[in-house]
């Protein structure tokens, strides 16, 4: 298997700018979650998903951000409009049914918001 | 609030020697405890999970769970250069979900 896969590696952009962020999960695997990684506040889950469908978006810092899974081989986490605080390092990561403790991390994204 | 509390380090040892990792939590009730390796610049990558308390070894890895205290700790015996990276704990949520909340990381150097 290929593992997760994310897109893009790195995203640089403007403030006020939309920023889409996409994830390809592990095939098979039931759960997907998004991360964001700072120097200042470590790695905070931003919301996951079971079966597609949002479980816990309570990390999800303000309305800015938005997440949604289509289907069981895509998710997508949007912010709109970015801002300079917003850059980090995004994570996704994937884990079945009875493991969700396991987590399987994508590479990650590199946002920097100029 | 879960809280997952570790060493920011950087915790500098000598090839060879015997690194400690550690980490306490707030949730008495976890269940499930593991540790992840982040090399700059790289993902994390689970590296050891324990779920019992006592020791689990794996080659030069060895985890330690001490649930009444609310620890876990990981020692790397024989420290290499290539173990040189950032250590997450992570501790397993009770309630069922089981969605693991992470520590901040200790940087660990292993000096030649």
């Amino acid at each position: 298997d290929a593992g997760v896969i994310q897109s893009p590696r790195h995203e640089v952009t403007e403030m006020g700018q939309e920023v889409t962020l996409r994830c390809k999960p592990i095939s098979g695997h039931d759960y997907l979650f998004w991360y964001r990684q700072t120097m200042m506040r470590g790695l905070e889950l931003l919301i996951y998903f079971n079966n597609n469908v949002p479980i816990d978006d309570s990390g999800m810092p303000e309305d800015r951000f938005s997440a949604k899974m289509p289907n069981a081989s895509f998710s997508t986490l949007k912010i709109q409009p970015s801002e300079p605080r917003d850059s980090a390092v995004y994570f996704c990561a994937s884990s079945t049914q009875g493991r969700t403790d396991t987590q399987y991390f994508g590479p990650g994204t590199r946002l920097t918001v100029l | 609030q879960k809280e997952v509390e570790q060493n920011s380090g950087p915790l500098s040892v000598p090839e060879g020697a015997i690194a400690s990792l550690n980490c306490t939590y707030s949730d008495r009730g976890s269940q499930s405890f593991f540790w992840y390796r982040q090399y700059s610049g790289k993902s994390p990558e689970l590296i050891m999970s324990i779920y019992s308390n006592g020791d689990k070894e794996d080659g030069r890895f060895t985890a330690q769970l001490n649930k009444a205290s609310q620890y876990v700790s990981l020692l790397i015996r024989d420290s290499q250069p290539s173990d040189s990276a950032t250590y997450l704990c992570a501790v397993g949520s009770s309630g069922g979900s089981y969605i693991p909340t992470f520590g901040r990381g200790t940087s660990l150097i292993v000096h030649p």
